[in-house]
């Protein structure tokens, strides 16, 4: 059984950086396909893909936030973190992370997502 | 970079079939892959790799894919399926590897 679940800060300040971890179970990233990706949802809004990394630590960035992000694995902790700078208003969103379907191109299981609000 | 639109709003009548469709410029050649999402919750797959259904799923939850629209069909549609819906490609040309449509919000009436 797949489970995922992201945590973090509920509240960041502009300009800071922000870091949530996804922590994951029934299934290894080191396992050939395998793939975790991140995607937020801001209030009212639709889905937007944010990042996506793989079993052999290709990553993949949404190239409207590239500048600001970075994804990384920790394999013996189950683990995906993700880091994104010079947090702004707009980045106010629930964040999901998501295992990617192996040898398919979509989700097929989500974490429960968590809100981020960006306020001074 | 991909574009996917979707219409905001679908209304059907209980038990009748709705039709949510997806365009882009020659979707037909890519994978569709479609999500639900009830009000505060995450999204669920009801359909990938455009037909295929993942277990568990009603169905009555179907996909087709062609040309330059992909449909979700739901037949014999149910309060419960009352939410928004995604359609999401991957674009492999470009560096936006996963695209979501805008979601279109099923209304059962």
């Amino acid at each position: 059984q797949i489970t995922l679940k992201e945590s973090g800060p509920a509240l960041v300040k502009p300009t800071q950086t922000l870091t949530l971890t996804c922590t994951f179970s029934g299934f290894s990233l080191s396992t050939s396909a395998v793939g975790v990706g991140w995607i937020r949802q801001p209030p009212g809004k639709a889905l937007e893909w944010v990042t996506l990394i793989y079993w052999n630590d290709d990553k993949r960035y949404n190239p409207s936030l590239k500048n600001r992000l970075t994804i990384t694995k920790d394999t013996s902790k189950n683990q995906v973190v993700l880091t994104m700078t010079d947090m702004a208003p707009v980045d106010t969103a629930t964040y999901f992370c998501a295992h990617k379907r192996v040898y398919s191109s979509s989700f097929d299981y989500w974490g429960q997502g968590t809100l981020v609000t960006v306020s001074s | 970079s991909y574009v996917l639109t979707q219409p905001p709003s679908v209304s059907v009548a209980p038990g009748q079939t709705a039709s949510i469709t997806c365009g882009g410029n020659n979707i037909g050649s890519k994978s569709v892959h479609w999500y639900e999402q009830k009000p505060g919750q995450a999204p669920v797959q009801v359909v990938y790799d455009d037909n295929a259904r993942p277990s568990g799923i009603p169905e009555r939850f179907s996909g087709s894919n062609s040309g330059n629209t992909a449909t979700l069909t739901i037949s014999r549609v149910e309060a419960g399926d009352e939410a928004v819906y995604y359609c999401q490609v991957w674009d492999g040309s470009s560096d936006l590897a996963v695209v979501f449509g805008g979601g279109t919000k099923l209304t059962v009436l």
